[in-house]
């Protein structure tokens, strides 16, 4: 199946600084989305690419989906406390149908004061 | 909109026993995806269905594991017998589209001893 590979696995950062992270996969994809998870909850979207070259900002967040179609980018900047939690990549190829986001393993944000 | 609805949150059971999982979806969501998070295997794809018809089942593990649609606003998995290799964060999640973001609910964390 498909393989994401995102790193870094996790980071420890200060305060105000800003973050990078990144996704490569083996094969394609037509859709990229970056999502945030909190302690004992689901993953919440933040933000979806849907074309190769795309830059999409939401706030302090900043995310592009790679020429190659096969990478992806999720910078944050000036971090804050609530900027703590998973950050997953995760992405789609669907081929006239939906076959399921494949994600990847996450990033650890740590932050600290 | 109240979100993807899962129950129960929590769930301990006994080896052996049958375990009931349930998923209510975002109204007029075409699209029902059952995930499987763990430490070490991260966000699996189980099975998925649209418009209530189960299009690829083949994430699920085992013959043990079982998922229905019986209607557009509800949807089970079923374990049985459970195993405590089957201990592990369960989300239901829904789409309106093929390649849009999905919507995760809270999961229901299976605990089996």
């Amino acid at each position: 199946g498909q393989q994401l590979n995102q790193s870094p696995q996790s980071m420890f950062i200060q305060e105000g600084e800003d973050v990078s992270m990144n996704c490569t996969s083996s094969s394609i994809f037509n859709t990229w989305l970056w999502y945030k998870q909190d302690p004992g909850e689901g993953p919440v979207l933040l933000i979806a690419l849907y074309k190769a070259g795309e830059l999409t900002s939401n706030g302090r967040l900043t995310a592009q989906f790679g020429i190659t179609r096969k990478d992806s980018f999720l910078n944050i900047s000036a971090s804050i406390p609530s900027d703590v939690g998973i950050y997953f990549c995760a992405g789609l190829y669907s081929g006239g149908g939906a076959d399921g986001l494949t994600f990847g393993k996450g990033t650890h944000l740590i932050i600290q004061p | 909109d109240a979100g993807v609805i899962q129950s129960p949150r929590h769930e301990v059971t006994e080896m052996g026993q049958e375990v009931t999982l349930r998923c209510k979806p975002i109204s007029g969501h075409d699209y029902l995806f059952w995930y499987r998070q763990t430490m070490m295997r991260g966000l699996e794809l189980l099975i998925y269905f649209n418009n209530n018809v189960p299009i690829d089942d083949s994430g699920m593990p085992e013959d043990r594991f079982s998922a229905k649609m019986p209607n557009a606003s509800f949807s089970t998995l079923k374990i049985q017998p459970s195993e405590p290799r089957d201990s592990a964060v369960y989300f239901c999640a829904s789409s309106l589209r093929s390649n849009y973001g999905y919507t995760f609910g809270s999961g229901t964390r299976l605990t089996v001893v």
